[in-house]
Protein backbone atom coordinates (compact mmCIF):
# COMPACT_ATOMS: atom_id res chain seq x y z
CA UNK A 1 0.00 0.00 0.00
CA UNK A 2 1.05 3.98 -0.97
CA UNK A 3 2.35 6.07 2.15
CA UNK A 4 -0.66 9.10 2.46
CA UNK A 5 1.19 12.15 2.25
CA UNK A 6 -0.74 15.38 3.55
CA UNK A 7 -1.05 17.99 2.32
CA UNK A 8 -2.03 17.27 -1.32
CA UNK A 9 -0.71 21.17 -1.90
CA UNK A 10 -0.14 23.62 -0.25
CA UNK A 11 1.10 27.71 -0.84
CA UNK A 12 3.09 29.88 1.12
CA UNK A 13 5.03 32.77 1.02
CA UNK A 14 8.68 33.29 1.12
CA UNK A 15 10.19 32.52 4.38
CA UNK A 16 7.10 31.11 5.90
CA UNK A 17 7.55 27.23 7.07
CA UNK A 18 6.29 24.21 5.66
CA UNK A 19 5.44 20.19 7.26
CA UNK A 20 5.10 17.99 4.89
CA UNK A 21 3.64 14.22 6.56
CA UNK A 22 3.85 10.82 5.68
CA UNK A 23 2.15 7.93 6.96
CA UNK A 24 2.19 3.87 6.75
CA UNK A 25 0.01 1.64 7.34
CA UNK A 26 2.97 -1.10 7.75
CA UNK A 27 6.19 -0.54 10.28
CA UNK A 28 8.49 1.06 8.71
CA UNK A 29 12.07 0.09 8.25
CA UNK A 30 13.44 4.12 6.81
CA UNK A 31 11.59 6.97 5.06
CA UNK A 32 13.39 8.54 1.75
CA UNK A 33 12.05 12.22 0.74
CA UNK A 34 12.44 13.41 -2.60
CA UNK A 35 11.58 17.08 -4.60
CA UNK A 36 10.96 17.29 -8.10
CA UNK A 37 10.47 20.10 -9.92
CA UNK A 38 8.50 20.38 -13.01
CA UNK A 39 9.82 18.45 -16.20
CA UNK A 40 12.90 17.45 -13.89
CA UNK A 41 14.07 14.16 -12.09
CA UNK A 42 13.14 13.71 -8.54
CA UNK A 43 16.09 14.43 -6.73
CA UNK A 44 17.22 13.28 -3.33
CA UNK A 45 16.60 15.18 0.40
CA UNK A 46 17.01 12.90 2.82
CA UNK A 47 16.78 9.45 4.38
CA UNK A 48 15.54 8.86 7.54
CA UNK A 49 16.40 5.56 9.20
CA UNK A 50 14.63 3.26 12.08
CA UNK A 51 16.29 3.96 14.76
CA UNK A 52 16.99 7.45 14.27
CA UNK A 53 19.58 7.70 12.03
CA UNK A 54 19.47 10.65 9.45
CA UNK A 55 21.08 11.31 6.46
CA UNK A 56 20.89 13.90 4.02
CA UNK A 57 20.14 17.72 3.24
CA UNK A 58 21.40 20.17 5.97
CA UNK A 59 19.13 23.31 5.14
CA UNK A 60 15.90 21.16 5.60
CA UNK A 61 15.38 18.53 8.81
CA UNK A 62 12.70 15.70 9.22
CA UNK A 63 12.00 13.63 11.83
CA UNK A 64 10.76 9.40 11.92
CA UNK A 65 8.20 8.76 14.17
CA UNK A 66 7.97 4.77 14.71
CA UNK A 67 5.15 4.67 17.05
CA UNK A 68 2.88 6.52 15.03
CA UNK A 69 4.73 5.17 11.91
CA UNK A 70 4.97 8.35 10.09
CA UNK A 71 7.48 10.76 9.00
CA UNK A 72 7.42 14.46 8.56
CA UNK A 73 9.64 16.92 6.67
CA UNK A 74 10.22 20.57 7.89
CA UNK A 75 10.86 23.37 5.40
CA UNK A 76 11.66 26.66 7.59
CA UNK A 77 12.20 30.28 5.99
CA UNK A 78 10.97 28.78 2.46
CA UNK A 79 12.81 30.22 -0.24
CA UNK A 80 11.15 30.15 -4.11
CA UNK A 81 13.48 27.46 -5.06
CA UNK A 82 11.67 25.14 -2.41
CA UNK A 83 8.93 25.21 -4.62
CA UNK A 84 8.26 21.54 -6.20
CA UNK A 85 6.43 18.10 -5.55
CA UNK A 86 7.80 16.46 -2.74
CA UNK A 87 7.88 13.01 -2.44
CA UNK A 88 8.20 10.10 0.05
CA UNK A 89 9.21 6.59 -0.45
CA UNK A 90 8.83 4.33 2.25
CA UNK A 91 10.85 1.02 3.02
CA UNK A 92 9.20 -1.78 4.85
CA UNK A 93 10.19 -4.89 6.97
CA UNK A 94 13.99 -5.30 6.68
CA UNK A 95 14.23 -2.72 3.87
CA UNK A 96 14.93 -5.16 1.06
CA UNK A 97 11.61 -4.63 -1.07
CA UNK A 98 12.69 -1.56 -2.99
CA UNK A 99 10.50 1.75 -2.25
CA UNK A 100 7.10 2.39 -2.55
CA UNK A 101 6.53 6.26 -2.87
CA UNK A 102 3.49 8.83 -1.81
CA UNK A 103 1.57 10.54 -4.75
CA UNK A 104 3.26 13.46 -3.40
CA UNK A 105 2.52 16.89 -2.20
CA UNK A 106 2.53 20.10 -4.66
CA UNK A 107 4.32 22.90 -3.08
CA UNK A 108 4.40 26.59 -4.34
CA UNK A 109 6.59 28.98 -2.52
CA UNK A 110 5.09 32.73 -3.73
CA UNK A 111 7.54 36.06 -3.73
CA UNK B 1 30.66 13.05 -12.34
CA UNK B 2 27.50 12.53 -15.16
CA UNK B 3 24.64 11.50 -13.62
CA UNK B 4 21.90 9.02 -15.17
CA UNK B 5 21.63 9.00 -18.18
CA UNK B 6 18.14 7.61 -20.01
CA UNK B 7 17.55 7.22 -23.59
CA UNK B 8 15.51 8.10 -25.61
CA UNK B 9 13.86 11.16 -24.27
CA UNK B 10 10.25 10.88 -25.87
CA UNK B 11 8.71 8.07 -27.16
CA UNK B 12 5.50 7.69 -29.57
CA UNK B 13 4.30 4.01 -30.19
CA UNK B 14 0.66 2.52 -30.89
CA UNK B 15 -1.21 -0.20 -29.27
CA UNK B 16 0.13 -3.31 -29.42
CA UNK B 17 3.83 -2.61 -30.45
CA UNK B 18 6.90 -3.34 -27.85
CA UNK B 19 9.72 -0.60 -26.67
CA UNK B 20 13.15 -0.79 -24.96
CA UNK B 21 14.23 1.57 -23.13
CA UNK B 22 17.24 2.33 -21.93
CA UNK B 23 18.98 3.14 -18.49
CA UNK B 24 22.83 4.02 -18.12
CA UNK B 25 23.68 4.55 -14.23
CA UNK B 26 26.23 6.59 -12.33
CA UNK B 27 29.63 5.27 -13.04
CA UNK B 28 30.24 2.71 -9.86
CA UNK B 29 26.45 2.23 -9.42
CA UNK B 30 25.20 -1.33 -9.34
CA UNK B 31 21.50 -0.74 -8.69
CA UNK B 32 19.34 0.42 -11.07
CA UNK B 33 15.69 0.85 -10.14
CA UNK B 34 12.79 1.56 -12.29
CA UNK B 35 9.64 3.82 -12.00
CA UNK B 36 6.96 4.59 -13.50
CA UNK B 37 5.39 7.87 -13.24
CA UNK B 38 1.47 9.07 -13.61
CA UNK B 39 -0.64 12.05 -13.03
CA UNK B 40 -3.04 9.64 -10.98
CA UNK B 41 -0.76 6.98 -9.12
CA UNK B 42 2.47 8.65 -8.82
CA UNK B 43 5.69 7.48 -8.72
CA UNK B 44 5.07 3.56 -9.02
CA UNK B 45 7.98 0.90 -8.43
CA UNK B 46 8.44 -1.66 -11.40
CA UNK B 47 11.80 -3.85 -10.12
CA UNK B 48 15.41 -3.35 -9.41
CA UNK B 49 18.19 -5.01 -10.84
CA UNK B 50 21.78 -5.61 -9.08
CA UNK B 51 25.07 -7.62 -10.25
CA UNK B 52 22.80 -8.40 -13.37
CA UNK B 53 19.55 -10.06 -10.94
CA UNK B 54 16.24 -8.77 -10.54
CA UNK B 55 16.50 -8.23 -6.73
CA UNK B 56 12.93 -6.72 -6.17
CA UNK B 57 9.51 -6.42 -8.51
CA UNK B 58 6.50 -4.44 -8.20
CA UNK B 59 2.85 -5.39 -8.80
CA UNK B 60 3.09 -4.82 -12.78
CA UNK B 61 1.83 -7.13 -15.51
CA UNK B 62 4.48 -9.52 -16.81
CA UNK B 63 4.56 -7.82 -20.13
CA UNK B 64 6.85 -5.32 -18.31
CA UNK B 65 10.60 -6.92 -18.21
CA UNK B 66 14.25 -5.89 -17.73
CA UNK B 67 17.73 -6.65 -17.94
CA UNK B 68 20.96 -5.60 -16.30
CA UNK B 69 24.41 -5.67 -18.24
CA UNK B 70 27.18 -6.48 -17.24
CA UNK B 71 28.47 -2.78 -17.17
CA UNK B 72 25.16 -2.17 -14.96
CA UNK B 73 23.48 -0.62 -17.47
CA UNK B 74 20.18 -1.64 -17.74
CA UNK B 75 17.08 -2.09 -20.46
CA UNK B 76 13.68 -2.24 -19.66
CA UNK B 77 10.68 -3.50 -22.25
CA UNK B 78 7.17 -2.95 -22.44
CA UNK B 79 5.41 -5.49 -25.12
CA UNK B 80 2.16 -5.35 -26.45
CA UNK B 81 1.73 -1.53 -25.65
CA UNK B 82 -1.77 -0.65 -23.66
CA UNK B 83 -2.84 3.57 -23.87
CA UNK B 84 -2.42 3.07 -20.00
CA UNK B 85 1.12 2.23 -20.29
CA UNK B 86 1.75 6.02 -21.41
CA UNK B 87 3.78 7.89 -18.51
CA UNK B 88 7.10 8.85 -17.53
CA UNK B 89 9.22 6.25 -16.90
CA UNK B 90 12.13 7.29 -14.46
CA UNK B 91 15.38 5.27 -13.62
CA UNK B 92 17.49 5.67 -10.86
CA UNK B 93 20.69 4.38 -9.75
CA UNK B 94 22.61 3.72 -6.42
CA UNK B 95 25.75 2.05 -4.84
CA UNK B 96 24.25 -0.83 -3.73
CA UNK B 97 20.19 -0.90 -3.88
CA UNK B 98 16.97 0.88 -2.68
CA UNK B 99 17.81 0.41 1.32
CA UNK B 100 18.92 3.31 2.76
CA UNK B 101 20.86 4.57 0.19
CA UNK B 102 19.88 7.62 -1.85
CA UNK B 103 18.59 7.48 -5.50
CA UNK B 104 19.87 9.01 -8.37
CA UNK B 105 16.73 9.65 -10.70
CA UNK B 106 17.24 9.96 -14.72
CA UNK B 107 15.55 12.71 -16.72
CA UNK B 108 13.37 10.00 -17.77
CA UNK B 109 11.61 8.59 -21.08
CA UNK B 110 8.18 10.28 -21.67
CA UNK B 111 5.89 6.97 -23.50
CA UNK B 112 3.10 8.59 -25.44
CA UNK B 113 0.41 5.63 -26.84
CA UNK B 114 -1.78 6.36 -29.36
Amino acid sequence: QQPVQSPQAVILREGEDAVINCSSSKALYSVHWYRQKHGEAPVFLMILLKGGEQKGHDKISASFNEKKQQSSLYLTASQLSYSGTYFCGTEWGGGADGLTFGKGTHLIIQP
Amino acid sequence: KAGVTQTPRYLIKTRGQQVTLSCSPISGHRSVSWYQQTPGQGLQFLFEYFSETQRNKGNFPGRFSGRQFSNSRSEMNVSTLELGDSALYLCASSLEGTSNQPQHFGDGTRLSIL
